[in-house]
């Protein structure tokens, strides 16, 4: 199955400064990337995803870039901001199972200091 | 806000009970999924219902069960609970059974004493 990496397990920031989390994944043929921002006590919400057909999506602030031969993916984050302060998770879906299960992994404390 | 529901919010049980949790799906999702969140981890993959049927399991043993309901609204049982099992219980919801974004809900917290 899919097995997904991600580096740093923390991060800390100042504010205004750029912040980027790297995962890495085994399966060539996954072809579906988000990133989840999970504050504490709260649900993983979606901000930004990424299909095996692009090579880079931009959402005001956020960015995440693929690249496939590596198989590896980034989220970049811009003029951070203390609201950023969260766990951050990458995911990637492997179309080799049945389901279209998200396999993650193992989540990146962001601080943004003010 | 996403629109999936779950219920209850948090939970308490004693090893070898038996739990039941649910999750409401958004609206106009028609496939559920469920993943367990341990403290400090990122959330595994327990399995996944499109209309009413198992459509893949993750690495759980038996005693983890589900149902969906014809209104795409779905349960997870454990049986025989286990320390281990004290977890947050994420449920997430999809348009189809193809479609890749999922919407999570904002969990169960299970404590096994």
């Amino acid at each position: 199955g899919e097995n997904v990496e991600q580096h740093p397990s923390t991060l800390s920031v100042q504010e205004g400064d750029s912040a980027v989390i790297k995962c890495t994944y085994s399966d060539s043929a996954s072809n579906y990337f988000p990133w989840y921002k999970q504050e504490l006590g709260k649900r993983p919400q979606l901000i930004i995803d990424i299909r095996s057909n692009v090579g880079e999506k931009k959402d005001q602030r956020i960015a995440v870039t693929l690249n496939k031969t590596a198989k590896h993916f980034s989220l970049h984050i811009t003029e951070t901001q203390p609201e950023d302060s969260a766990v951050y998770f990458c995911a990637a879906i492997s179309p080799s199972g049945s389901a279209r299960q998200l396999t993650f992994g193992s989540g990146t404390q962001l601080t943004v200091l003010p | 806000e996403t629109g999936v529901t779950q219920s209850p919010t948090h939970l308490i049980k004693t090893r070898g009970q038996q739990v039941t949790l649910r999750c409401s799906s958004q609206s106009g999702h028609n496939t559920v999924s469920w993943y367990q969140q341990a403290l400090g981890q990122g959330p595994q993959f327990i399995f996944q219902y499109y209309r009413e049927e198992e459509n893949g399991r993750g690495n759980f043993p038996p005693r983890f069960s589900g149902l969906q309901f014809p209104n795409y609204s779905s349960e997870l049982n454990v049986n025989a609970l286990e320390l281990d099992d004290s977890a947050l219980y994420l449920c997430a919801s999809s348009l189809t059974g193809g479609a890749d974004t999922q919407y999570f809900g904002p969990g169960t917290r299970l404590t096994v004493l």
